[in-house]
């Protein structure tokens, strides 16, 4: 089956440092990711979409310059998240599909802890 | 209001037992996906249905859409079943997941 790797798998970063979170499909062209975050017994929240070559679609309430997303390649979507600050500790998970089917494939998620 | 309910909240079951989680959504759909997630965190895809049935293994899928329902069966549960199960949709309208809140089944041995 089709596996979506996400790397690091968890990171714990200083008050106002920036963290760059990787999302890799590595047996599958992706033509979009999703990005998402999930606190401690609530579901998946979907932060922003990304097409392969153009700009993330931002959910409501997403700080698009806080939540840097970059998808430059078909297997490689990076979300880089900005000056954390604790309020960010999450765990965020990716998600790759590809056009014309309605699956998504998960990455098994990075667990961020902001001190 | 979320467009994808799904109950019980909270499941405890015997090793052994039959278990059913229930789904129901709201709007018009291209997919219902049912998802489980381990403790870990990573998330596997365990059916995608647009109608009718499927079955993999112990697990068993049902989607009516008339009524706008869903069904996830666990047949002989095992500890190891044990995990959030979740159901998700894919809108007519776009490509992203609208997701349910999810059960949390503990299978007792």
């Amino acid at each position: 089956g089709a596996v979506v790797s996400q790397h690091p798998s968890w990171v714990i970063c200083k008050s106002g440092t920036s963290v760059k979170i990787e999302c890799r499909s590595l047996d599958f062209q992706a033509t979009t990711m999703f990005w998402y975050r999930q606190f401690p017994k609530q579901s998946l929240m979907l932060m922003a979409t990304s097409n392969e070559g153009s700009k993330a679609t931002y959910e409501q309430g997403v700080e698009k310059d806080k939540f840097l997303i970059n998808h430059a390649s078909l297997t490689l979507s990076t979300l880089t998240v900005t000056s954390a600050h604790p309020e960010d500790s999450s765990f965020y998970i990716c998600s790759a599909g590809t056009s014309g089917t309605y699956e998504q494939f998960f990455g098994p998620g990075t667990r961020l802890t902001v001190l | 209001k979320n467009e994808v309910e799904q109950s019980p909240q909270n499941l405890t079951a015997q090793e052994g037992e039959f278990i059913t989680i229930n789904c129901s959504y709201s709007v018009g759909i291209s997919a219902l996906h049912w998802l489980q997630q381990h403790p870990g965190g990573g998330i596997v895809s365990l059916f995608m249905l647009s109608s009718g049935k499927k079955k993999h293994g112990r697990l068993i899928a049902t989607i009516n859409i008339q009524e706008k329902h869903s069904s996830l069966h666990i047949t002989a549960s095992h500890p190891r079943d044990s995990a959030v199960y979740i159901c998700a949709v894919t809108p007519n309208t776009g490509n992203q997941f609208y997701f349910g809140t999810g059960t949390s089944l503990t299978v007792i041995p």
